[in-house]
């Protein structure tokens, strides 16, 4: 079974704290994820990276970065954290396939609370 | 990305088969149909997905019609277990890594 982890279940900081969030797959997948969920907007993508030290931006990267230093984790880094930014956090991983783009495989989540 | 329609909820008895519908009319020939499902307070969790051909494994059977335009996820004998949002997406290669989870099905299934 795919196991994609996240470092923490609850987090709660401060406003203008620097909040590091961990992912980690243990598939040897390719491709790394990071969501942002929230009422009545859906999942909406922060970040991904599709190979080591490669990152890409999504829909909503403002405020955000994140780091890819090895192919089994993806960290997601709040520079300064705000309290728009308190939200569920979810991280997933897939792998490259030939002719489509593969399932993804998220983590349990990580809601974070900004004060 | 293709659209995807799903009807907002629906309910389900313990043990009988739930039969969630999704519509793609805009598909096209290299979209698959993937399933994903979300139980609250978790991460979406990946069911099945298929191109043409009817498809099943160890959670469900995937129901795609001749046109491809609709299909129909199937938990043949749900559980309490099962209550959870059920997600219909449609991807292409081709659109890159974007993943769009629309509204989803609110499944309730009922003792």
């Amino acid at each position: 079974d795919v196991k994609v982890t996240q470092s923490s279940r609850y987090l709660v900081k401060r406003t203008g704290e620097k909040v590091f969030l961990e992912c980690v797959q243990d598939m040897d997948h390719e491709n790394m994820f990071w969501y942002r969920q929230d009422p009545g907007l859906g999942l909406r993508l922060i970040y991904f990276s599709y190979d080591v030290k490669m990152k890409e931006k999504g829909d909503i990267p403002e405020g955000y970065s994140v780091s890819r230093e090895k192919k089994e984790r993806f960290s997601l880094i709040l520079e300064s954290a705000s309290t728009n930014q308190t939200s569920m956090y979810l991280c997933a991983s897939s792998f490259t396939d030939q002719d489509r783009i593969s399932e993804q495989y998220f983590g349990p989540g990580t809601r974070l609370t900004v004060t | 990305d293709a659209k995807t329609t799903q009807p907002t909820s629906m309910d389900c008895a313990e043990g009988r088969a739930a039969n969630l519908p999704c519509n793609h009319s805009t598909i096209s020939g290299n979209e698959y149909v993937y399933w994903y499902r979300q139980i609250h307070s978790q991460g979406p969790q990946y069911i099945i997905h298929g191109l043409k051909n009817n498809e099943t494994n160890e959670m469900a059977s995937l129901i795609i019609t001749e046109d491809r335009k609709s299909s129909t996820l199937i938990l043949p004998h749900a559980t309490l277990r099962d209550t959870a949002v059920y997600y219909c997406i449609v991807r292409w290669r081709a659109g890159g890594f974007k993943t769009i989870f629309g509204a989803g099905t609110r499944l309730f299934v009922k003792a």
